[in-house]
């Protein structure tokens, strides 16, 4: 079974500093894999979108990579924000979506 | 604008008593599932439906029921929930699962059972 797991559990920086958020997974055999962003009590918004024959894809301050082979991507967030504090979670499709327990971040001001 | 509509997003109910949450999507989309997400366990999976009458069992289907008529819907039933379902519930879709498309959550609704 897929186990997808997210390091670190909590993240907080100041404001301005370039952060990565990491991911990994035990089952390479994946369709794609996503990155959600969650905020408090709200549902999952869709960040990015890695194809499994992509290596790495980017919106705005984000970027994000996939290593398949070494079941493995990264979240790359550059200047960080405060409106960037959130709980970051990523998800990898193979027979259904697995997900990880995310990683929890706070930018200070 | 696309969407996905779960409702209620709160309801506190009682030990037993039916209830079931709606999921709609306007994006045409083949694919639904619903999940349950708890403190220090994540998201995880509770039924997934590929196409309309077609559905099946995720991780943690155990009290749920679900069905899908038409494609927009996606209901999720519980015949006699119990406290250990209480949780903050998620519907998503997209348009496949083997495909390379991004999925869209509903906003959640927050169950208690007591």
């Amino acid at each position: 079974k897929q186990e997808v797991t997210q390091i670190p559990a909590a993240l907080s920086v100041p404001e301005g500093e370039n952060l990565v958020l990491n991911c990994s997974f035990t089952d390479s055999a994946i369709y794609n894999l996503q990155w959600f962003r969650q905020d408090p009590g709200k549902g999952l918004t869709s960040l990015l979108l890695i194809q499994s024959s992509q290596r790495e894809q980017t919106s705005g301050r984000l970027n994000a990579s996939l290593d398949k082979s070494s079941g493995r991507s990264t979240l790359y967030i550059a200047a960080s924000q405060p409106g960037d504090s959130a709980t970051y979670l990523c998800a990898v499709v193979g027979n259904q979506f697995y997900f990880g327990t995310g990683t929890s971040l706070t930018v200070i001001p | 604008e696309a969407q996905v509509t779960q409702n209620p997003r709160y309801l506190i109910t009682v030990t037993g008593k039916k209830l079931t949450v709606t999921c709609s999507q306007n994006m045409n989309h083949e694919y639904m599932s619903w999940y349950r997400q708890d403190p220090g366990l994540g998201l995880r999976q509770i039924y997934y439906s590929m196409n309309v009458e077609v559905t099946d069992k995720g991780d943690v289907p155990e009290g749920y029921k679900v069905s899908r008529k038409e494609k927009r819907n996606f209901p999720l039933i519980l015949e006699s929930p119990s406290p250990n379902q209480t949780s903050l519930y998620f519907c998503a879709s997209s348009s496949g699962q083997r495909t390379n498309t991004e999925a869209f959550f509903g906003q959640g609704t927050r169950l208690t059972v007591v």
